[in-house]
């Protein structure tokens, strides 16, 4: 149980154009998605978070209007890097939270998906 | 102080070795930790939950200290495919629950 899918699972685009990916939780239902970047040999680091039927909540130094988060569904919420420059070229990683109860919820992540903008 | 901070490695043992990671956090109303492992260009997995009684599962070994805000993994008898990343994770309770990663500690085990 506790599946996470990403699609793609990797893309290559060309500057300025918008790329869209999706988190899927495929046997449960996530009311809270994260969407995670990481550059090479470092870290995770938490771009936003995201709350089904809400705004997401973006970290500090985190454009919300180049990075697009939409969760429509509680099994769904999507990415769209918009007028994508190859400073944005990563690893982008969704997650979503399984709750029960709250001291325990462990988040599954998604496999990722490779962002190459040439 | 970073909210999650780990060894920064990187720690190259022999097969067989016992290797220990440490990790301290700085929220003190944290409440929910774990271990993840990540590959090399591959996602983060869950390797266990840390309570505070400290927890065991085969050859790894969690423990956690309140007081210290201190977190630790010990891996006995290290084998070639436990090289990995091994990451500490830390809920922010007052952040929506959110969880905070450390940096990773880099693992290889050689024949």
């Amino acid at each position: 149980g506790a599946v996470v899918s990403q699609h793609p699972s990797w893309v290559i685009c060309k500057s300025g154009t918008s790329v869209k990916i999706e988190c899927r939780s495929l046997d449960f239902q996530a009311t809270t998605m994260f969407w995670y970047r990481q550059f090479p040999k470092q870290s995770l680091m938490l771009m936003a978070t995201s709350n089904e039927g809400s705004k997401a909540t973006y970290e500090q130094g985190v454009e919300k209007d180049k990075f697009l988060i939409n969760h429509a569904s509680l099994t769904l919420s999507t990415l769209t890097v918009t007028s994508a420059h190859p400073e944005d070229s990563s690893f982008y990683i969704c997650s979503a939270r399984l709750r029960r109860p709250v001291w325990a919820d462990t988040q599954y992540f998604g496999p990722g998906t490779r962002l190459t903008v040439l | 102080r970073k909210e999650v901070e780990q060894d920064p490695g990187p720690f190259n043992v022999p097969e067989g070795a016992t290797v220990a990671f440490n990790c301290t956090y700085s929220n003190s109303a944290s409440q929910s930790f774990f271990w993840y492992r990540q590959d090399c260009r591959k996602e983060p997995k869950l390797l266990m939950s840390v309570y505070s009684s400290g927890n065991e599962d085969g050859r790894f070994t969690a423990q956690l200290n309140r007081a210290s805000q201190y977190i630790s993994l010990l891996i006995r008898d290290s084998k070639l495919s436990d090289s990995a990343t091994y990451l500490c994770v830390v809920n922010l309770p007052y952040n929506n629950n959110d969880m905070r990663f450390g940096a990773g500690t880099r693992l290889t085990v050689k024949p």
